[in-house]
Parts: structure tokens; C-alpha cells; sequence
């Protein structure tokens, strides 16, 4: 069974630009959830799509936003780019609810200049 | 609300000897507790987890980890570190019920030294 995949894993932009990441979850998991990682702050959880719907959301700005397609693939969007939003983009799916055994991505790496 | 703590950010073994990283969690609810590891540039991988069954976990790679609700503590624990242990550890905690999301520890870098 193949793993969680994001794509693209390394990305730069320069600030005021927008970007958009792509996770495809484990055939069958219906729970994406999206993580910010930097040295500074850590694992930081940013949302969680189940069945199209957001069901949590964590404490970041209205800049980030995000999606679930029908197949359960989702994007997420970060539009006018800050400097501190360059950090590893981790991508998790699981198959009902976030407290289920989460599998990770590999991560988007995006810098902003 | 949940919370966890690790208690420290670096740990330095010698290949061959034990394994310590400590973590406290704090939680309202019967707490679901897991170990991931991240190794350089890569994703998390679940280590082990607690889900009210056994106190005593064991996960991968010779990992083990046991729940003790009095001390509030799941330390995660190797007899013999070996080298391809190096990596970045996180301790993480679910409410266990409704649909919370996952809280991570700040995580724990094990060097391993030859």
C-alpha cells in the first residue's frame, strides 16, 4: 500500500507570493491533517479535513487555508507569504478520526526569500 | 485541554547503552499516547502507541515505552542505542475522544556516539 505522498517536497517563493501543497493520503484514510514544523515553534497543527468538511482548526492566520477533495486529497494554501512561513509542511492521514495512529508524509520544504 | 512535556531537547547516549526520553503529559480525558521519530528530512514514523490496554508498549526497532497514570509519565525506552537511532523523537497526546487534534511535544534530539 503506498504511503502518504505530498508533492511538490521542496519549494521556494518570495514573500507576498502565494503557494499551494498537495498531500494524497493512504488509499482508504478519510482524515488529512496539515502540520507546520520549524525550529523554532515545533510541530504546530494548522487543520483537518474528514470527508470534504474541516473539522478542527488550529491557531493560525485566515492566510492559511485548505481543502479535501472527494478522493480524499487535499491542498492547502498560504496566500500573501511571510518570511516566517517558511518551515517543513507535514501532511498526516489517518483512517476515521485525528486520534487514530496518524502516517506521515515526507514533507513540503518551502523558503521564502 | 492536553498538554505534554518533554523533558529534555538533547540526549547523548554511547552506541551499546540505554535509552532514556522522558515525557509528561497532561490530559482531561483517558489519554491515547504515542512516539514518533523523525529522522533528518523526512516525515514522522510511529514508533508505539497506548490506547488503554497494556502499560507496557512495545514498538519498533526495540523500543518500549510504559504508561504510568500516577507520575504522568510515558518514558520511552532501548536497552542498546545503535547508530541509525539518531534522529528526532516526539512524545504526542490525544484526548482520545471527540475529534481533538494530536498535540506534539517539542521533541527530543538522541545523538548516539561510536
Amino acid at each position: 500500500k503506498a504511503g502518504v505522498t505530498q508533492t511538490p517536497r521542496y519549494l521556494i517563493k518570495t514573500r507576498g507570493q502565494q503557494v499551494t501543497l498537495s498531500c494524497s493520503p493512504i488509499s482508504g484514510h478519510r482524515s488529512v491533517s496539515w502540520y507546520q514544523q520549524t525550529p523554532g515553534q515545533g510541530l504546530q497543527f494548522l487543520f483537518e479535513y474528514f470527508s470534504e468538511t474541516q473539522r478542527n482548526k488550529g491557531n493560525f492566520p485566515g492566510r492559511f487555508s485548505g481543502r479535501q477533495f472527494s478522493n480524499s486529497r487535499s491542498e492547502m494554501n498560504v496566500s500573501t507569504l511571510e518570511l516566517g512561513d517558511s518551515a517543513l509542511y507535514l501532511c498526516a492521514s489517518s483512517l476515521a478520526t485525528s486520534y487514530n495512529e496518524q502516517f506521515f508524509g515526507p514533507g513540503t520544504r518551502l523558503t521564502v526569500l | 485541554a492536553q498538554s505534554v512535556t518533554q523533558l529534555d531537547s538533547h540526549v547523548s547516549v554511547s552506541e551499546g547503552t540505554p535509552v532514556l526520553l522522558r515525557c509528561n503529559y497532561s490530559s482531561s480525558y483517558s489519554p491515547s499516547l504515542f512516539w514518533y521519530v523523525q529522522h533528518p528530512n523526512k516525515g514522522l514514523q510511529l514508533l508505539l502507541k497506548y490506547t488503554s490496554a497494556a502499560t507496557l508498549v512495545k514498538g519498533i526497532n526495540g523500543f518500549e515505552a510504559e504508561f504510568k497514570k500516577s507520575e504522568t509519565s510515558f518514558h520511552l525506552t532501548k536497552p542498546s542505542a545503535h547508530m541509525s537511532d539518531a534522529a528526532e523523537y516526539f512524545c504526542v497526546v490525544s484526548a482520545g475522544e471527540g475529534n481533538t487534534p494530536l498535540v506534539f511535544g517539542k521533541g527530543t534530539r538522541l545523538s548516539v556516539i561510536a
